[in-house]
């Protein structure tokens, strides 16, 4: 079966640090990943999404980054954090029905 | 313009009671509709999920209403459990391309 994990769960970091988010996944090749974040009280947004190593589609243009290096590995990043990267960051898998599968999720915070 | 509209905000149902929350979307090529229930600190999981070729959709104590032609989709949970107090999101999309909703947050009475 399928697994996907995150780390870490949480984080909290100063406002300028740089910052590495990793999600894998296992049972399952060239899956689709996607980087969400979601803010307190607020809904899912898509930030990147990945059809496969070294392809990065990003939706929402700010201060975050995401790499894929591997087949089902998916890193978010950022050079300087700022305030406003705070929130609970999930990573997720496109079944082959077309559902996305979430992970446990990092909670971000930024002081 | 926001893809996906969801209410209501909160929602609180006594045990045994009917929980309804519905979600409207906006692009008429969105051809799956899942819901997603999350519980703190927990990443979403899924629920049950629709494709607008069915009206309706039932799993469990759970079911999905489909209207194409409204736009317009609802999460009905029968027999509504402590348990099953979460909070809710719709999704609408097709592709590589999903638009959630803000969220339910369900409180069931015991």
């Amino acid at each position: 079966s399928q697994t996907i994990h995150q780390w870490p769960a949480t984080l909290v970091q100063p406002v300028g640090s740089p910052l590495s988010l990793e999600c894998t996944v296992e049972g399952t090749s060239n899956p689709n990943l996607y980087w969400y974040r979601q803010a307190a009280g607020r809904g899912l947004q898509l930030l990147f999404y990945s059809v496969g190593i070294g392809q990065i589609s990003s939706e929402v243009p700010q201060n975050l980054s995401a790499s894929r290096p591997q087949d089902r590995q998916f890193i978010l990043s950022s050079k300087k954090l700022l305030l406003s990267d705070s929130g609970f960051y999930l990573c997720a898998w496109r079944g082959p029905a077309g559902t996305q599968y979430f992970g446990p999720g990092t909670r971000l915070t930024v002081l | 313009q926001q893809q996906v509209k969801q209410s209501p905000q909160s929602l609180i149902v006594q045990k045994g009671g009917i929980s309804i929350i519905n979600c409207a979307y906006e692009n008429t090529a969105f051809d799956y509709f899942p819901w997603y229930q999350q519980f703190p600190g927990k990443g979403p999981a899924l629920l049950i999920a629709i494709r607008p070729d069915v009206s309706e959709k039932k799993e469990g104590r759970f079911t999905i209403s489909f209207n194409k032609s409204a736009k317009q989709f609802s999460l009905h949970i029968m027999d509504s459990q402590p348990g099953d107090s979460a909070t809710y999101f719709c999704a609408a999309g097709t592709g590589n391309q999903f638009y959630f909703g803000t969220g339910t947050s369900l409180t069931v009475i015991p």
